[in-house]
């Protein structure tokens, strides 16, 4: 079955303490990104990657690191968390080019809460 | 810069039909995407639309005029489960990649 999966989908933490929610897909995407989303203010990417070791910020990178290192991994990474990262973070990934593209394949989403 | 503009919420009841409308600005253009996402859960892939006119699966049809940056999503024969947020989603076109960008979404309550 084509899927992305998150880890964890739940997580509460303390300020500072570093945390990665892990994401992996198993479609071959070259695509992955990582989404927040916040009530009001919709999906707003966090970073993106189009291929193993190429990476790139997203809209509010601010606070986070990712990595790619294997196609199918995308890990994103809250090196010193802080309470306004408290979010529900969705991964998502995809083909690039052509229509295919628009269909973006989403985790389940890891809701985070920063204390 | 880029935006989407889509009315926050909308009402309807089973059995019904409701249009979700989006307008687009951006740069460049390449296409129109939808998307459902129910409370709590991932979103999915609804439609695309490349070209101007009208694409149907099933219950759901999505039409696209590029001549008036605009779209929609047409929900038929509403059901229950049809509750959920739906997104439009354009290219970015600043970003080399596959980089989509968001609609705030709107809030379908379908009521029996």
């Amino acid at each position: 079955e084509a899927q992305v999966t998150q880890n964890p989908r739940y997580l509460i933490t303390v300020t500072g303490k570093k945390l990665t929610v892990t994401c992996s897909q198993n479609m071959n995407h070259e695509y992955m990104s990582w989404y927040r989303q916040d009530p009001g203010l919709g999906l707003r990417q966090i970073y993106y990657s189009m291929n193993v070791e190429v990476t790139d910020k997203g809209d509010v990178p601010e606070g986070y690191k990712v990595s790619r290192k294997e196609k199918r991994n995308f890990p994103l990474i809250l090196e010193s968390p802080s309470p306004n990262q408290t979010s529900l973070y969705f991964c998502a990934s995809s083909l690039i080019g052509g229509p295919s593209s628009y269909e973006q394949y989403f985790g389940p989403g890891t809701r985070l809460t920063v204390t | 810069g880029q935006s989407l503009e889509q009315p926050s919420e909308v009402t309807a009841v089973e059995g019904a039909i409701v249009q979700i409308n989006c307008t687009y600005q951006t740069s460049g253009f390449y296409g129109l995407s939808w998307y459902q996402q129910h409370d709590g859960g991932a979103p999915t892939f609804l439609s695309y639309n490349g070209l101007d006119g009208l694409e149907e699966t099933g219950r759901f049809s999505s039409f696209l005029s590029r001549s008036d940056s605009y779209g929609y999503l047409l929900l038929q024969e509403l059901q229950m489960k049809d509750s959920a947020s739906y997104f439009c989603a354009v290219r970015d076109p600043n970003q080399a990649g596959t980089a989509l960008i968001f609609g705030k979404g709107t809030t379908l309550s379908v009521s029996s």
